[in-house]
């Protein structure tokens, strides 16, 4: 199973908005309601943002979107903060019974 | 509030074998399928496998690395998961995780492969 593919940087000024895509296939991204995407602070576990395409789980800012549209799935930060400095990851469950990926990409706030 | 801890990490050699345990609390253990997930000093996040809840089978799977070196158990009276993992080689350096439905993390056991 390849890996999902997001671009490995980002970067955005305060208060601006940002979009990171996470493209897959019609075997994972596109095939299930099953997108998560994680934030992950140097030295810290990942904690999830959004789960199965667009959910936002209890006490995660609304600052925090998400999409999908066949096989790539989108997360939006509007409002950047410099707190929302990080790496993201998206993943996704697949035809073949496993998870997948995305590399991660990194998001500096300028 | 959902707690998954991890432990059993440490230095193993090449060819070792190492138990990692994650002991959850804050939910019904029982109803959830578990994965552990992986990630190398300096690199992304990577899917290892999963039991399923015990009422489904208990099934495991796994991702083509570790497939044939690496079982995954539960218990369900004690609320544990456990990664058994054997033949270890020095790609398998890393923090693990465990994770319910990829939805609820631990904070990791580091795991570190080497001679």
């Amino acid at each position: 199973q390849s890996a999902l593919t997001q671009p490995a940087s980002v970067s955005g000024s305060p208060g601006q908005s940002i979009t990171i895509s996470c493209t897959g296939t019609s075997s994972d991204v596109g095939g299930y309601n099953s997108v998560s995407w994680s934030q992950q602070h140097p030295g810290k576990a990942p904690k999830v943002i959004i789960y199965e395409d667009t959910k936002r789980p209890s006490g995660v800012s609304d600052r925090f979107s998400a999409s999908k549209s066949g096989n790539t799935a989108s997360l939006t930060i509007s409002g950047l903060q410099p707190e929302d400095e990080a790496d993201y990851y998206c993943y996704s469950y697949t035809s073949s019974d496993t998870w997948v990926f995305g590399g991660g990409t990194k998001l500096t706030v300028l | 509030e959902v707690q998954l801890v991890e432990s059993g990490g440490g230095l193993v050699k090449p060819g070792g074998s190492l138990r990692l345990s994650c002991a959850a609390s804050g939910l019904k253990f029982s109803d959830f399928y578990m994965n552990w997930v992986r990630q190398a000093p300096g690199k992304g996040l990577e899917w290892v496998g999963r039991i399923k809840r015990t009422s489904a089978g208990g099934t495991t799977h796994f991702a083509t690395p570790v497939k044939g070196r690496f079982t995954i158990s539960r218990d369900d009276s004690s609320d544990t998961l456990y990664l058994q993992m054997n033949s270890l080689r020095t790609e398998d350096t890393a923090i693990y995780y465990c994770t319910t439905d990829m939805l609820f993390w631990g904070q990791g056991t580091l795991v570190t492969v080497s001679s």
